[in-house]
């Protein structure tokens, strides 16, 4: 159980496009879903956290305007990367913690930017 | 803030070799650590936890011990096999729904 199905695993889009990245809690609900990105060799480094009805908290250093993050639901979330540059390639994993089970990820979306 | 420092890899092992990944945190309070893995092309998963001082996580083999005297939380294996060739995470969460902060992975390869 505690299944978070996050699609595409990979993306590969030309600058100055958007990708959307969209993480499904398939069978509990995820008030809350924090969102990561890694880059290579590099830790997973907390992007923002969002809940579901409000609007999304960044960390320090990350654009809100750049990265837009959508939590209407209680079953999905999604991350919107704007105007998406070649710097912007990266992993990019969303997280839910779950009562009493932890937390559970999603398997994460390679993101290219060409 | 909370931190993780892990070992850097790559680390290349024999099969049935002893596996040791250093793991140490700077954390307020008592966080709960963890250690997940992430298998060639799959989603973390978690590998064992522990939620207090003294307490050891355990699972296919792994271990880890919590030890807040060094505040370090190294992951061993007695024996390991190609299987368990991955990266692997230590994290810590803080009190509350807050989010996991992570070493930055090292990346275990196991030849036969």
């Amino acid at each position: 159980g505690a299944v978070v199905s996050q699609h595409p695993s990979w993306v590969i889009c030309k600058s100055g496009t958007s990708v959307k990245i969209e993480c499904r809690s398939l069978d509990f609900q995820a008030t809350t879903m924090f969102w990561y990105r890694q880059f290579p060799k590099q830790s997973l480094m907390l992007m923002a956290t969002s809940n579901e009805g409000s609007k999304a908290t960044y960390e320090q250093g990350v654009e809100k305007d750049k990265f837009l993050i959508n939590h209407a639901s209680l079953t999905l979330s999604t991350l919107t990367v704007t105007s998406a540059h070649p710097e912007d390639s990266s992993f990019y994993i969303c997280s839910a913690r779950v009562t009493g089970l932890g937390y559970t990820f999603g398997s994460g979306t390679r993101l290219t930017v060409v | 803030g909370n931190s993780v420092t892990q070992m850097e890899g790559p680390v290349t092992l024999s099969e049935e070799a002893f596996l040791t990944i250093n793991c140490t945190y700077t954390a307020t309070g008592y966080p709960s650590l963890f250690w997940y893995v992430q298998y060639p092309g799959e989603g973390l998963q978690l590998l064992l936890k522990a939620t207090k001082a003294d307490d050891k996580g355990s699972n296919k083999g792994f271990e880890a011990t919590y030890r807040k005297e060094t505040t370090s939380f190294h992951l061993e294996k007695g024996s390991v096999q190609v299987s368990d060739s991955a990266v692997y995470f230590c994290a810590l969460r803080g009190s509350g729904n807050t989010p996991l902060v992570f070493g930055k992975g090292t990346r275990l390869s196991v030849i036969a």
